[in-house]
């Protein structure tokens, strides 16, 4: 079966740092972009940071930049996000996804996320 | 930053009716080369995470029932349930994967009148 399944979320002060992970499982984790996103409770659904197959290109949205770092073991079949100088607004529940994309002759285009965890919830208070 | 904004933030329909979402973005969202749309519509449950339910604006993922179909190019977008069933009782949010951050709308939230 085909899973993500996130841990290391926890009640953390502002300020503080958290180091979330994601467990693959049911695929070849080298083979797929990796993303993370996160949804404060009540509210949408907000992008944070992906990571390419082989980490050589990450990504992030504004708010997190110098912040947080995504990484990735491939030989774990594990995905990470360093959380560090946390701040109220960073309270959320993380999910991590997989991207789904296809190959032509122009290149490799991603389309969407898959597979998705059941997230590991993020409270700074 | 690409802006996703969705319409209306809510709306309630009676079983087996249609349920119209629509998604405007900031910029198109239309990919020269191949000639797609990178916009994307997924589905959200209470307590469980999104799924994916269309890609490339009209592509149904596998398994997703043909009452949902999306259309659109450019920047203006459309996901329609052409019969309400009440398991599609749920959020509905637009994501655009053209670049990044790849930004999603506010979402839409589908209720049984």
């Amino acid at each position: 079966e085909v899973q993500l399944v996130e841990s290391g979320g926890g009640l953390v002060q502002p300020g503080g740092s958290l180091r979330l992970s994601c467990a693959a499982s049911g695929f070849t984790f080298s083979s797929y972009w990796l993303t993370w996103v996160r949804q404060a409770a009540g509210k949408g659904l907000e992008w944070v940071a992906n990571i390419k197959q082989d980490g050589s290109e990450k990504y992030y949205v504004d708010s997190v930049k110098g912040r947080f770092t995504i990484s990735r073991d491939n030989a774990k079949n594990s995905l990470y996000l360093q959380m560090n100088s946390l701040r109220v607004e960073d309270t959320a529940l993380y999910y991590c996804a997989r991207d789904v994309g296809y190959s032509d002759s122009s290149g490799f285009h991603r389309y969407g996320m898959d597979v998705w965890g059941q997230g590991t919830t993020v409270t700074v208070s | 930053d690409f802006v996703m904004t969705q319409s209306p933030d809510s709306l309630a329909v009676s079983l087996g009716a249609r349920a119209t979402i629509n998604c405007k973005s900031s910029q198109s969202v239309l990919y020269s080369s191949n000639n797609k749309n990178y916009l994307t519509w997924y589905q959200q449950k209470p307590g469980q995470p999104p799924k994916l339910l269309i890609y490339w604006a009209s592509t149904r993922e596998s398994g997703v029932p043909d009452r949902f179909s999306g259309s659109g190019s450019g920047t203006d977008f459309t996901l329609t349930i052409s019969s309400l069933q009440a398991e599609d009782v749920a959020v509905y949010y637009c994501q655009q994967y053209y670049t990044t951050p790849k930004t999603f709308g506010q979402g839409t939230k589908v209720e049984i009148k």
